[in-house]
């Protein structure tokens, strides 16, 4: 399968500050891209669908602001938590889609903790 | 058995039985399905998927079966080994004009050895 990566792998970081995730696809060109939030033993949650060079489409009680997501190129998407809160703890997971195929391939997650 | 958690579901076999998880989808617009496996602490990892137009599809170890009659899918391992030991989601598209995927609950599936 096509494969994803994601970086960090884990963050900490303190209330008030602000925190870039990076998603890449490693060997296809993603034209769109999907931002999951997972919290322990639940299922996952989609926050926002981007497609590359397009504005984010962020799901009902998503706040756009908290969460930048910008989608450049057809290889990276970057999801920002600005002003985190220890709410904001959680394990995101990015997604990876070709337009030429179904399957959508995730990336092995991100732990943010905020303290 | 089969028990409910206070979140998800678990099935418990012994290494070497066939496992078997299910999954009931929501719309019946829904026209593909895959079946992703998460180990604790990692993103999903694709297992196998099926379009609407097909009611089986076999890979290795694994089949899918399909019902839309009842909107029920699910996923056969066959000889289950403890590293198949890990929470499955089912996942529905509501459309192919809608490329959201929809995940199921999941159910954790643990093997004994």
């Amino acid at each position: 399968g096509a494969v994803v990566s994601q970086h960090p792998s884990r963050v900490i970081c303190k209330s008030g500050t602000s925190v870039k995730i990076e998603c890449r696809s490693l060997d296809f060109q993603a034209t769109t891209m999907f931002w999951y939030r997972q919290f322990p033993k639940q299922s996952l949650m989609l926050m926002a669908t981007s497609n590359e060079g397009s504005k984010a489409t962020y799901e009902q009680g998503v706040e756009k602001d908290k969460f930048l997501i910008n989608h450049a190129s057809l290889t990276l998407s970057t999801l920002t938590v600005t002003s985190a809160h220890p709410e904001d703890s959680s394990f995101y997971i990015c997604s990876a889609r070709n337009h030429l195929a179904d399957t959508q391939y995730f990336g092995p997650g991100t732990r943010l903790t905020v303290l | 058995g089969e028990s409910v958690g206070l979140h998800l579901p678990t099935l418990s076999v012994q290494e070497g039985d066939n496992s078997i998880i299910n999954c009931a989808y929501s719309n019946s617009a829904s026209d593909y399905f895959i079946w992703y496996k998460q180990e604790s602490g990692k993103g999903p990892q694709f297992i196998i998927d099926i379009r609407s137009n097909m009611d089986k599809r076999q890979g290795q170890r694994v089949t899918v079966l399909l019902n839309k009659t009842v909107k029920h899918l699910s996923l056969q391992i066959a000889a289950t080994q403890p590293g198949d030991s890990a929470v499955y989601f089912c996942a529905e598209r509501k459309n192919s004009g809608y490329s959201t995927l929809t995940f199921g609950k999941g159910t954790m599936l643990l093997v004994s050895p």
